[in-house]
């Protein structure tokens, strides 16, 4: 079994400004990591994934997030941010070897203020 | 390119009405499940199925049922619809392997009256 932790519900930040958002997760085995992004009133949609190889992907929209096993973490990062980046942010794992039925953490809500 | 289809988007119910949220995905994925999002509370899984004839429980099944006759279908029943069953479904459909992406639907927003 799997779980995953988003530290933040909220995360407020300026226009223009860097903005991370973070994730951790626990596993027993080796995970295939995720985050999903949910603009107001629509379904989920990817932003990157992490499966294995380099430890930093980078994702749409200038996002990208940093695998560290060592720290169980997968941290979300945009270096500048803007108005239509305003959304919930759900960070999902799912085993290597498992039903393949990713776990979401709780979602983070970005707002970005001009 | 539809991918995956729910309907309705918006329904009220009273309570103990019975009703059906359909999903459909055309790309052919093994994988499909049905999600509740609640304020605070993430997405929480309620049944998935992994191929047609084969579904499971989630996370938190009470009060609803699925079939899965189709590969393209699967949809989600409340038997009695409850006040405490008001929230957004989501449908999900995926390959039948660890290492793809979901692909959602936009959701259907329920309240239970």
């Amino acid at each position: 079994a799997q779980s995953v932790t988003q530290l933040d519900s909220q995360v407020p930040v300026f226009e223009e400004a860097p903005v991370e958002l973070r994730c951790n997760y626990s596993s027993s085995v080796s995970v295939y990591l995720f985050w999903y992004v949910q603009y107001p009133n629509q379904g989920l949609q990817l932003l990157l994934k992490y499966l294995s190889g380099s430890t930093l992907v980078k994702g749409i929209n200038g996002f990208e997030a940093e695998f560290n096993k060592s720290q169980t973490s997968f941290h979300l990062r945009k270096p500048s941010v803007h108005i239509s980046d305003t959304a919930e942010y759900f960070c999902a794992v799912s085993d290597t070897g498992g039903s393949y039925i990713p776990t979401f953490g709780r979602g983070t809500s970005l707002i970005v203020h001009p | 390119n539809a991918g995956v289809t729910q309907t309705p988007k918006f329904q009220v119910l009273k309570t103990g009405q019975s009703m059906t949220l359909q999903c459909a995905q055309d790309m052919n994925h093994e994988y499909m499940s049905w999600y509740r999002q609640d304020p605070g509370m993430g997405l929480r899984l309620i049944h998935y199925s992994v191929g047609a004839g084969i579904t499971d429980q989630g996370e938190v099944p009470n009060g609803y049922n699925v079939s899965r006759s189709t590969t393209e279908d699967f949809p989600l029943r409340l038997l009695s619809a409850a006040p405490s069953q008001t929230s957004v479904y989501f449908c999900a459909s995926r390959r039948g392997t660890g290492d793809t992406e979901a692909f959602f639907g936009q959701g259907t927003r329920l309240t239970v009256v």
